[in-house]
C-alpha cells in the first residue's frame, strides 16, 4: 500500500495553468478509473474536486479537469485563481480493495 | 446539507484504547459506505479503513490491521473506530468520510485530533 506519487509543489500566476500529475501502479490507477481529487486549504477538511478520473461534482469550477494514461493520472488548473492555493490529493480504489492517497502537492498562485 | 461530527479524540498513552465516532445527519446513513482516513499534524492524508454499508465487509490499511476495527449502528447513525495499541505514529487528526461507489469520498467531516504520547 505505497502512497501514489505527486510532486510536492507546482506554482504558476493567476490566469496560468497548472497540472499536477498522480503516479500509480497497475494495482491501483492503472487497473481502476476509481481515481479522484480532493482540495484541502490550510485548516479544513478536504473537498471533492473530480471523481472517476474526470467528473466534476456539483459546484466545482469547470476550471478544474482530470485525464489518465496508464499508471498515471493527472489533474489540471486552468486559469488559475488566487482561491485555488491549497494542497490537492489523487486518490483510487486499489486490487485488494483498498484504497490510497496521493503524497500531495502544494499549489502555490504567485 | 449533509453534516458528519467526529468526537472521542484526546491524548492517550502508547499501549492504551481509544474510541473514535461520526454522528452523520441529514443522510440516510445506513445506505453509505463509511470512511476513516488521517492526517498526522504537517503530513498528507492516509486511508485508514472502510466498513460496507451494511457492515458486511471491512477492510483497512496495513498501518493498523489487527489493530484497528471499524463498527457502525445504522439505527444511531454512528460510525465507531475502535483503537488498540495506539503508538505515537498514530497521532493524527482522523475524519470520517462517506464512499460512494467504492471510488470516492464525497462528505467529510471536521475530524477529531488524537495524540498518543507518554
Amino acid at each position: 500500500q505505497s502512497a501514489l506519487t505527486q510532486p510536492p509543489s507546482v506554482s504558476g500566476s493567476p490566469g496560468q495553468s497548472v497540472t499536477i500529475s498522480c503516479t500509480g501502479t497497475s494495482s491501483d490507477v492503472g487497473t481502476y478509473n476509481r481515481v479522484s481529487w480532493y482540495q484541502q486549504p490550510p485548516g479544513t477538511a478536504p473537498k471533492l474536486m473530480i471523481y472517476e478520473v474526470s467528473n466534476r461534482p456539483s459546484g466545482v469550477p469547470d476550471r478544474f479537469s482530470g485525464s489518465k494514461s496508464g499508471n498515471t493520472a493527472s489533474l489540471t488548473i486552468s486559469g488559475l485563481q488566487a482561491e485555488d492555493e491549497a494542497d490537492y490529493y489523487c486518490s483510487s480504489y486499489t486490487i485488494s480493495s483498498t484504497f490510497v492517497f496521493g503524497t500531495g502537492t502544494k499549489v502555490t498562485v504567485l | 446539507q449533509v453534516q458528519l461530527v467526529e468526537s472521542g479524540g484526546g491524548v492517550v498513552q502508547p499501549g492504551r484504547s481509544l474510541r473514535l465516532s461520526c454522528t452523520a445527519s441529514r443522510l440516510t446513513f445506513r445506505n453509505y459506505g463509511m470512511h476513516w482516513v488521517r492526517q498526522a499534524p504537517g503530513k498528507g492524508l492516509e486511508w485508514v479503513g472502510i466498513i460496507y454499508y451494511d457492515g458486511s465487509n471491512k477492510y483497512y490499511a496495513d498501518s493498523v490491521k489487527g489493530r484497528f476495527a471499524i463498527s457502525r449502528d445504522n439505527s444511531k447513525n454512528t460510525l465507531y473506530l475502535q483503537m488498540n495499541s495506539l503508538r505515537a505514529e498514530d497521532t493524527a487528526l482522523y475524519y470520517c468520510a462517506t464512499d460512494r461507489a467504492l471510488s470516492y469520498f464525497d462528505y467529510w467531516g471536521q475530524g477529531t485530533l488524537v495524540s498518543v504520547s507518554s
